[in-house]
């Protein structure tokens, strides 16, 4: 069976410092990938997918990126954090879209970032 | 522009009753709906999937609707239990081959 591996849980990270967030994958292989970020009181805001490695597409403009150096690795980055780079951040991976469109989507259990 | 709504007020009920959900969507027409449970500090998982061939999915004491003419999706959970409280999320693909939408989320509180 499959799992996804999201750390580390909690991070708290002053203003200006670097982050990096690990999400891995088993049991599968050529998942797309997602990065989603959470919000106290608003929904889940998609960040980045994968299709493959090497393969990022960017849904909003922001102060983050994402990187896919194994087929089963994404890697969520910042060269310096901002205070609304605070949230809950999601990694989730799915089947690939073209053996069906209705794939669900398996996430992880997320890493609660603080920004002071 | 394409919207997902679902109520934003918690919706509290008493042990064994059932629970209805609802998801409404505007400017666009889902080829299907995606209803998932979020508990809290948790990423959210994967209950039930629904066509818009098909008007209703069941799944234990879960069930869930789709009117595409009401451009709506309601989610019940029969014989509610303690253990159901969570956030209850739904999501459409926009397009084939496309990422999901989410809504926001209800929150179900279900008291014994």
């Amino acid at each position: 069976s499959q799992t996804i591996h999201q750390w580390p849980a909690t991070l708290v990270q002053p203003v200006g410092s670097p982050l990096s967030l690990e999400c891995t994958v088993e049991g599968t292989s050529n998942p797309n990938l997602y990065w989603y970020r959470q919000a106290a009181g608003r929904g889940l805001q998609l960040l980045f997918y994968s299709v493959g490695i090497g393969q990022i597409s960017s849904e909003v403009p922001q102060n983050l990126s994402a990187s896919r150096p194994q087929d089963r690795q994404f890697i969520l980055s910042s060269k310096k954090l901002l205070l609304s780079d605070s949230g809950f951040y999601l990694c989730a991976w799915s089947f690939t879209l073209d053996r069906d469109s209705n794939q669900p989507q398996h996430f992880g259990d997320g890493t609660r970032l603080s920004i002071l | 522009s394409q919207k997902i709504e679902q109520n934003s007020e918690a919706l509290n009920i008493q042990e064994g009753k059932t629970a209805t959900l609802t998801c409404n969507y505007t400017n666009y027409s889902p080829a299907y709906l995606q209803w998932y449970r979020q508990d809290p500090g948790r990423g959210p998982v994967f209950l039930l999937l629904i066509r818009e061939n098909e008007k209703e999915k069941r799944k234990e004491r879960l069930k869930v609707t789709f009117d595409t003419t009401l451009k709506q999706s309601l989610f019940h959970i029969t014989a509610s239990q303690p253990a159901d409280s969570a956030t209850y999320l739904c999501a459409f693909r926009k397009r084939r081959y496309s990422t999901l939408t989410f809504g926001k989320g209800t929150m179900l509180l279900v008291s014994p």
